[in-house]
């Protein structure tokens, strides 16, 4: 089942925009997870947060986290066509074995 | 180029046929999992293996079997598939089974039921 939802669900900039995705979800959780997907290919992970951090920094990501209204944001600034892909949050409500359950995802679309 | 392998990238196969996924990782990672991923969906656990023993099933149909027959190694055995299942089969991995952990995927097997 899905923890929560993605905001949006597509989203198409220019090279060298910013680009912002949402990520809401329903119980408490441990940590937050980030991932990527290219097209036909497996997920890569970008940054994890975990429950009592609020922002991270990872390159040209941003990720901000608040617990108080169960959402994230993910932020890629000046974005390229390579950023072109599906992005996923995660959340992982504790209990161990790791278990991760994935949001809908936003489609990120970068055109040169 | 990922870390963890996963073979075959494509199968076909019918509905009273029997095959296995393949998934290997040389990361020396002690945690290991196979999602279920549909078209413009998110990946969906399907089982994790924690230090070589099956920790969680997700309910999933015993049509799907999986193994684990040393840490490096996992496999997905199928038989009597349905075309529902039909879909993208991902292995990841992480280093210890507990959280805070990211997770290592391989790039998938498309499974095609016929």
């Amino acid at each position: 089942s899905q923890q929560g939802e993605e905001d949006p669900q597509a989203l198409s900039i220019q090279e060298g925009e910013n680009a912002t995705m949402n990520c809401s979800y329903k119980t408490s959780i441990n940590n937050l997870q980030w991932y990527r997907q290219n097209s036909g290919r497996g997920l890569v992970h970008l940054i994890l947060i975990r429950s009592n951090e609020r922002e991270k920094h990872s390159g040209r990501l941003r990720v901000t986290l608040d617990t108080s209204k169960k959402s994230s944001s993910l932020l890629i600034t000046a974005s390229r066509a390579a950023d072109t892909a599906s992005y996923f949050c995660a959340t992982d409500e504790g209990g161990g074995y790791n278990k991760l359950i994935f949001g809908a995802g936003t489609r990120l679309a970068v055109h040169p | 180029d990922t870390e963890v392998t996963q073979t075959p990238k494509h199968l076909v196969m019918g509905m009273t046929n029997k095959k296995s996924l393949k998934c290997e990782q040389h990361m020396g990672h002690r945690a290991m999992y196979w999602y279920k991923q549909k078209a413009k969906k998110p990946p969906e656990l399907m089982f994790v293996y924690s230090y070589e023993k099956l920790s969680i099933n997700e309910s999933v149909p015993s049509r799907f079997s999986p193994e684990c027959p040393n840490s490096s190694l996992l496999n997905l055995h199928l038989h009597a598939l349905q075309p529902e299942d039909s879909a993208l089969y991902l292995c990841a991995s992480s280093a210890e089974p507990n959280s805070n952990q990211p997770q290592h995927f391989g790039d998938g097997t498309r499974l095609s039921i016929l």
